[in-house]
Order: structure tokens, then C-alpha cells, then sequence
């Protein structure tokens, strides 16, 4: 029961372009949404997340868009670099507390 | 300000032995989680802890698996007689207080191979 779905395995963006990775979630219980980058060997690092009461969250470089009708959340990077290039995982929790719910994460390869 | 800290960082085991995966939170915080992902897997929640107490450990194998985070020291994941299919990156995750318990801070993690 994969409550979080980050469909897209993988994502190229060239260089100064905008990157958009895309989450779906099923618990309409949700209330609090992550996202994390991650380097290879490496632990998961926080980007960025947004509370349920919201609809976008803006942070330097990166955006987070939540839309609680379709279920469905997105993460902007713009303009994208190299050093972005990591997986990126969406992850959720009900009652902003305890566990995380993550996705499989996505892939984003960005070329010079 | 050292972040989270995991040790070991690579752990070989052979199936029928224990594992002993070690955490320690940032400098501040009381709330400790470990997260398990599987190869070409997201990251699985195991189980919640906060001092002396284990708040949830519904992701927590029935059988062979157990946390404790105690007074002193750091929150500990015991494997006991590990199998093949435990082989895996177990992450541990720290937060503040239950006001910001979803702003989890990972360490680097375990990487436990059975062999």
C-alpha cells in the first residue's frame, strides 16, 4: 500500500532550466509534506516542506506547490544546476508528527 | 554543531549473528527515528523514540527487532540473528521537540550487507 508515489523514476533538465518532480499521496489524513535530497552513500538532507493549511512554500531556488484536491504535490527548482543533481523523495505525515510516509524517490540528472 | 551521527557506517554480518546499529541524535534533541531503504526502495519507517520511551514502532518487524534510546548514551537498533533480507541502509533521524517532530535531520546510515 504505497500511500506516497513519486512516479517518475528519473528526470534530465538542462543546466538553468526549471526542474518539476512530482508526488501523488492517497491518505487524504496527510498534513505536513517534505521534500529531501539525497546524495549517493549519503543520509537524506531537508529542502523544503509545506503545511496542508498552504499551497506554496518558496525558498531560494525551490517551491513547493500543494494541491489538497487532486492530492497531489510538486517541487519547482529553478534555475537548476549541477549540484542538484541527487534523488529527490517527497515524504508525509498525519498530524504533524512521528513517522514519515516517503515515496521511492526520483532521479534528477542535471547537464551542464 | 555536529549533525547526526551514525556508526558504523558499513556493518558485515553473517546469517544467526546480531547486528548493533548506533545513533546519536543533534545536540539538542530528544526524538529519534530509524528508517530502513531497501535497494531501489523509499525509505521505510520503523520505529519512534524518545528518551526511555518507545513513542511508535509500528514499521518494526515482529520478531528479531528492537530499539531503545536510553537516558545516557546513544539510541541503539539491535538485529538479532539477522537474515539475507536485512541487508540494507538503516537511517537514523533526530528532531528537536514534538513541536517540530517532521523536521527530521538524518544521519548517513548503516549500511548492513548478510552475508
Amino acid at each position: 500500500d504505497q500511500q506516497v508515489k513519486q512516479n517518475s523514476p528519473s528526470l534530465s533538465v538542462q543546466e538553468g532550466r526549471i526542474s518539476i518532480l512530482n508526488c501523488d499521496y492517497t491518505n487524504s489524513m496527510f498534513d505536513y509534506f517534505l521534500w529531501y535530497k539525497k546524495y549517493p552513500a549519503e543520509g537524506p538532507t531537508f529542502l523544503i516542506s509545506i503545511s496542508s493549511i498552504k499551497d506554496k512554500n518558496e525558498d531560494g531556488r525551490f517551491t513547493v506547490f500543494l494541491n489538497k484536491s487532486a492530492k497531489h504535490l510538486s517541487l519547482h527548482i529553478v534555475p537548476s544546476q549541477p549540484g542538484d543533481s541527487a534523488v529527490y523523495f517527497c515524504a508525509a505525515s498525519v498530524n504533524q508528527g512521528g513517522k514519515l510516509i516517503f515515496g521511492q524517490g526520483t532521479e534528477l540528472s542535471v547537464k551542464p | 554543531n555536529a549533525g547526526v551521527m551514525q556508526n558504523p557506517r558499513h556493518l558485515v554480518r553473517r546469517r544467526g549473528q546480531e547486528a548493533r546499529l548506533r545513533c546519536s541524535p543533534m545536540k539538542g534533541h530528544s526524538h529519534v527515528y530509524w528508517y530502513r531503504q531497501l535497494p531501489e526502495e523509499g525509505l521505510k519507517f520503523m520505529v519512534y523514540l524518545q528518551k526511555e520511551n518507545i513513542i511508535d514502532e509500528s514499521g518494526m518487524p515482529k520478531e528479531r527487532f528492537s530499539a531503545e534510546f536510553p537516558k545516557e548514551g546513544p539510541s541503539i537498533l539491535r538485529i538479532q540473528q539477522v537474515v539475507r533480507g536485512d541487508s540494507a541502509a538503516y537511517f537514523c533521524a533526530s528532531s528537536p521537540d514534538a513541536l517540530w517532530a517532521d523536521t527530521q535531520y538524518f544521519g548517513p546510515g548503516t549500511r548492513l550487507t548478510v552475508l
